[in-house]
């Protein structure tokens, strides 16, 4: 099955800097790659996703960015704020499958 | 609110007694998604609906967990004769065929 590693576990950026958060996955059938925010209590919140026929995804702040051939796919947040704060997760997925998570990336933005 | 909910969002219950969790999916979404979260790690997956067809379940649900969709809206996910190691977060998942899958606020369930 699918296997999903995350890195770092934890974050700690000065408000204002980028933030980068980095997930490789095993299963090459994998083509679906959304990245969740949790804060604390509450359940995932979808914040962006990308699909394997793209290389490059942006909203705003947000950013993803996939290499398909390293598997390895990873998210870049600028101008981080106090709201920026959360446990970050990646997830992949053959689409409209199951979703295999990684192990979550704790983000701290330092005022 | 037109979000995915649970209820309830928090259970205490003892070991040995069954507990049955409730997830009102999204309107028109006809996948239903189980997962459980348990203290500093990613959700896992336990079991989808399309429509009121279970269509996979993971090898973590054990013969003492059961889950229904029995009219394809909400869906039910029962645990009976439950042990500490249930104690974990379940969370709820909704998508529109194979698309974005959206959570809910999960219920927390502690077995003591």
């Amino acid at each position: 099955g699918e296997n999903v590693e995350q890195h770092p576990s934890t974050l700690s950026v000065q408000e204002g800097d980028s933030a980068v958060i980095k997930c490789t996955y095993s299963d090459s059938a994998s083509n679906y790659f959304p990245w969740y925010k949790q804060e604390l209590g509450k359940g995932p919140q979808l914040i962006i996703d990308i699909r394997s026929n793209v290389g490059e995804k942006k909203d705003q702040r947000i950013a993803v960015t996939l290499n398909k051939t390293a598997k390895h796919f990873s998210l870049h947040i600028t101008e981080t704020q106090p709201e920026d704060s959360a446990v970050y997760f990646c997830a992949a997925s053959p689409e409209g499958e199951k979703l295999t998570f990684g192990t979550g990336t704790r983000l701290t933005i330092i005022p | 609110d037109t979000g995915v909910s649970q209820d309830p969002r928090h259970k205490i219950t003892k070991r040995g007694q069954n507990v049955t969790f409730r997830c009102d999916p999204i309107s028109e979404h006809n996948r239903l998604y189980w997962y459980r979260q348990t203290l500093g790690q990613g959700p896992e997956f336990l079991t989808y609906f399309q429509n009121e067809a279970q269509l996979e379940k993971s090898r973590l649900l054990s013969d003492r967990f059961s889950a229904e969709r029995p009219k394809g809206s909400f869906s039910t996910l029962e645990i009976q004769r439950t042990e500490q190691g249930d104690s974990a977060m379940y969370l709820c998942a909704s998508s529109f065929r194979q698309g974005r899958q959206y959570f809910g606020p999960g219920t927390r369930l502690t077995v003591t």
